[in-house]
């Protein structure tokens, strides 16, 4: 068990691009989540999956952000069209159970 | 709605000296807290979590946190500071619906030796 594995670490992208991110959590989860955090502040909750079900979206996921989790193993999340505001620390987090989450390291996103 | 407030973006102390980090939760109900640590480049380290069991929660690296329904606090505390806490600190409550985890804005903790 290596914890919860995030690819990739760093993106730098050009705006107008788009960008998929991938999260592979401790595979006996069933649950998944992804946030968001930007500079300074805490993270922020984007969107939960149960299994391979996405059971709840944040208002913040605008129609430019898809999260799958398909067979309810890793999942991705893309950004399409990428803006400057997009650009934060991207958090995935599992758990088995409603208090035990585990975050991965996250990954970078930078827009150009 | 529920929230979290941490009242200080920085706390700075010497090395051997206690650690007070402020936290104050809003909640309609009795919320289950946690605090995190977040060292740079690494991904966020639960320190220890209330579940309304004893208010007085003991955690990792000898931090522990008391829960006052009174003062709606949660404050996290250790004896003695050691450089490797220096790290930044979240206080996070668990929504009571769903599995939502809502994050205060962090407390960057300097440690000086």
């Amino acid at each position: 068990d290596t914890g919860v594995s995030q690819n990739p670490r760093h993106k730098i992208t050009k705006r107008g691009q788009n960008v998929t991110f991938r999260c592979d959590p401790i595979s006996e989860h069933n649950r998944l989540y992804w946030y968001r955090q930007t500079l300074g502040q805490g993270p922020e909750f984007l969107t939960y999956f149960q299994n391979e079900a996405q059971l709840e979206k944040s208002r913040l996921l605008s129609d430019r952000f898809s999260a799958e989790r398909p067979k309810g193993s890793f999942s991705t999340l893309e950004i399409q069209r990428t803006e400057q505001g997009d650009s934060a620390m991207y958090l995935c987090a599992s758990s088995t159970r409603p208090y035990g989450y585990t975050f991965g390291s996250g990954t970078r996103l930078t827009v150009v | 709605a529920q929230s979290v407030t941490q009242l200080d973006s920085h706390v700075s102390v010497s090395e051997g000296t206690p650690v007070l980090l402020r936290c104050n939760y809003s909640s309609s109900y009795s919320p289950s807290l946690f605090w995190y640590v977040q060292h740079p480049n690494k991904g966020l380290q639960l320190l220890l979590k209330y579940t309304s069991a004893a208010t007085l929660v003991k955690g990792i690296n000898g931090f522990e946190a008391e829960f006052k329904k009174s003062e709606t606090s949660f404050h996290l505390t250790k004896p003695s500071a050691h450089m490797s806490d220096a790290a930044e600190y979240f206080c996070v409550l668990r929504r009571e619906y769903g599995n939502k985890l809502v994050f205060g804005a962090g407390t960057i903790l300097r440690v000086k030796s």
